[in-house]
């Protein structure tokens, strides 16, 4: 069975401060590893993909990949009120659907 | 990108009836999916809608209860079928673009509530 682990929460940061979410996954298999954002009512939006070991960085968000150890990270810098949402960690092999974690909420306090 | 329009965009249906959910996209695309999201829950995904056969489903979801269509690759129904109050869900086209990297991106939704 294929999955993917993520912390519920909710994971509660000040504004300004640094939120870092994290998820596993137990695929070796997977390829490529992507990072969701959804409010309340809406659809997932697609806030970062990563595919190879390392950091990859785009504006205040960071995704950080370890394949060795299975474990994808996403860091949000300078977090803003606006960030409060729930974050979808996926992974997926080539050619096939995304398999989702729980979600990670995310709460930013202004 | 892809744009994908899915209607309707909300629903509330009597119990045993039937609904036909549907999804367009602005380009063609080889891999369109569906998913299901219940209330407070993550996605889970119902089926790999095939163009020009039958879709490919998921554990726990069968074609009686959930056919899919596929005639081109623009446009995608979803169906549920004699619905009761526990298919009350939100669920959701993807598309995956970009080739081998297989980005997804989703429909608004479709939020039935089954009464």
């Amino acid at each position: 069975q294929k999955e993917v682990e993520q912390n519920s929460g909710p994971l509660s940061v000040p504004e300004g401060a640094i939120a870092s979410l994290n998820c596993t996954y137990s695929d070796r298999g997977s390829q490529s590893f992507f990072w969701y954002r959804q409010y309340s009512g809406k659809s997932p939006e697609l806030i970062m993909s990563i595919y190879s070991n390392g950091d990859k960085e785009d504006g205040r968000f960071t995704a950080q990949l370890n394949k060795a150890s299975q474990y994808v990270s996403l860091l949000i810098r300078d977090s803003q009120p606006s960030d409060s949402a729930t974050y979808l960690c996926a992974a997926n092999q080539a050619g096939t659907a995304l398999i989702f974690g729980k979600g990670t909420t995310l709460s930013v306090s202004s | 990108s892809a744009v994908i329009s899915q209607k309707p965009s909300r629903d509330i249906c009597q119990r045993g009836t039937s609904l036909t959910i549907q999804c367009q996209v602005d380009s063609q695309v080889t891999m369109m999916f569906w998913y299901r999201q219940q209330p407070g829950q993550s996605l889970t995904l119902i089926a790999t809608a095939n163009q020009g056969s039958e879709a490919t489903y998921e554990s726990g979801f069968v074609i009686d209860k959930f056919p899919i269509s596929r005639p081109n690759l623009t446009f995608s129904t979803l169906t549920v079928s004699n619905m009761s109050p526990e298919d009350s869900s939100i669920y959701l086209c993807s598309v995956g673009v970009g080739g081998f990297k297989n980005i997804q991106y989703f429909g608004a939704g479709t939020r039935l509530s089954v009464l």
